[in-house]
């Protein structure tokens, strides 16, 4: 258990409207990710962390933004969510000397 | 540019039968990391393990054996005996010499094990 929370787990809101998902650990990980998951696409990630107030882009970052102003949280935003970003967003942390990355339980966003 | 393709879409055995899924990748990189994960119907993902590109030894864990061949560019997963909960969609994964932020998945081969 890499101790990591998401919240909200569902959510369901309308087109136009922002929306914010956060990710939080316990366990005080340098690097942190935001990754959507659909259909026939695997994992894919949205933007990444380094370090508080240190983030970056990823294959997928267009319609969406991030902040982390504390190491525990990463916050991924929907500025003006569209049915296209409906999917499963997974938080994920690098664990390891590896690149290993733990993922938390996502996040499954509907927008109408 | 990295890439993980898993042909298998999806794949159904009857339990005890052994099954293969295939990951096949790209990559420039001479220093890499391979990694399975797998994602039960719950629908969190479970890291299974993690190979870096200088180590072409087989791994085994139990009933779970992998198979890491540089000179085909392949990552492969045996499961030996399957059992119904083995029923799951597993992900093949690459990354870069450093952090994660190139970290490429494939898009999963859902293995269904009917008893």
């Amino acid at each position: 258990d890499a101790g990591i929370t998401q919240s909200p787990r569902h959510k369901v809101t309308e087109t136009g409207t922002p929306v914010t998902l956060r990710c939080h650990q316990t366990e005080n990980h340098r690097y942190m990710y935001w990754y959507r998951q659909d259909p026939g696409h695997g994992l894919r990630l949205i933007h990444y962390s380094y370090g508080v107030k240190d983030t970056d882009k990823g294959e997928v970052s267009d319609g969406y933004s991030v902040s982390r102003s504390k190491t525990e949280d990463f916050l991924l935003t929907l500025e003006s969510a569209t049915s296209s970003q409906t999917s499963v967003y997974f938080c994920a942390i690098e664990q390891g000397t590896g690149n290993e990355q733990f993922f938390g339980p996502g996040t499954r966003l509907t927008v109408l | 540019a990295q890439k993980v393709t898993q042909a298998q879409t999806e794949i159904s055995v009857v339990e005890k039968e052994d099954v293969t899924l295939d990951c096949v990748y790209e990559t420039r990189d001479t220093t890499y990391y391979l990694f399975w994960y797998k994602q039960p119907p719950s629908g969190e993902l479970v890291f299974l393990i993690r190979r870096n590109s200088f180590d072409e030894q087989n791994e085994i864990s139990g009933r779970y054996s992998w198979n890491f061949q540089k000179s085909t560019s392949s990552f492969n997963f045996t499961i030996t005996a399957s059992q119904v909960v083995d029923s799951a969609v597993y992900f093949c994964a690459l990354s870069g010499p450093y952090n994660n932020n190139d970290m490429r998945f494939g898009a999963g081969t859902r293995l269904t094990v009917k008893p």
